[in-house]
């Protein structure tokens, strides 16, 4: 099977930097997504690490080690508008390259 | 370009009856995805196509859940007979197996169901 673990709830302050861990249990493993979704609306894509290293896409990067199971979302000056929900989600080998397995999500609050 | 479109936004039903939601994936996507997603669940696969074909059905909760795709530009997904704990966002996603470095989906806008 897959498993994911996520933080439920991150908190911190505008211009500020969080990092969002992500742990996965999965046989096959093949890649790390990262998806943001504020209330109300749709997961969209933000990140996708396949090798060891960081990404980076503005404000936004993402890292994966997969020796350790493990990855993180980093955001960094933080805006209001980031308040959201963060999702990792992991692709396998064993269950078809399109298919994506998602975590429970991390609630991101950012104040003032 | 639309994206991924879905039909109803809204829906609100009483317990027993038939719900059919509607999904128009993006021109050119060959794969269609429906999820579920609840507070208790978080986002939970259901099925997947590839081509208009099921590919991985082992998410659907039950027999009262169906899901079709009869061509590239359409998929439903129903439930008969709907029950309360049906209650959830419905989303559709499409992606492109030609995006094999990232496979990112695209999520439609969702379908809010309430059951009664």
């Amino acid at each position: 099977g897959q498993s994911l673990e996520q933080p439920s709830e991150v908190t911190a302050v505008e211009g500020a930097i969080v990092q969002i861990n992500c742990t996965y249990q999965t046989s096959g493993f093949y890649g790390l997504s990262w998806y943001q979704q504020h209330d109300g609306g749709a997961p969209t894509f933000l990140s996708y690490n396949g090798l060891d290293g960081l990404e980076e896409t503005g404000r936004f990067s993402s890292f994966l080690s997969r020796s350790d199971s493990y990855g993180y979302l980093l955001l960094q000056e933080l805006q209001m508008k980031d308040s959201a929900s963060y999702f990792c989600a992991v692709r396998s080998e064993n269950t078809g390259f399109q298919k994506l397995v998602f975590g429970t999500g991390t609630r991101l609050l950012v104040s003032p | 370009d639309a994206g991924v479109i879905q039909s109803p936004r809204h829906e609100v039903t009483e317990m027993g009856q038939e719900v059919t939601l509607r999904c128009k994936p993006i021109s050119g996507h060959d794969y269609l995805f429906w999820y579920r997603q609840t507070m208790m669940r978080g986002l939970e696969l259901l099925i997947y196509f590839n081509n208009n074909v099921p590919i991985d059905d082992s998410g659907m909760p039950e027999d009262r859940f169906s899901a079709k795709m009869p061509n590239a530009s359409f998929s439903t997904l129903k439930i008969q007979p709907s029950e309360p704990r049906d209650s959830a966002v419905y989303f559709c996603a499409s992606s492109l197996s030609e995006d094999r470095a990232r496979a990112t989906q695209y999520f439609g806008p969702g379908t809010r169901l309430t059951v009664l």
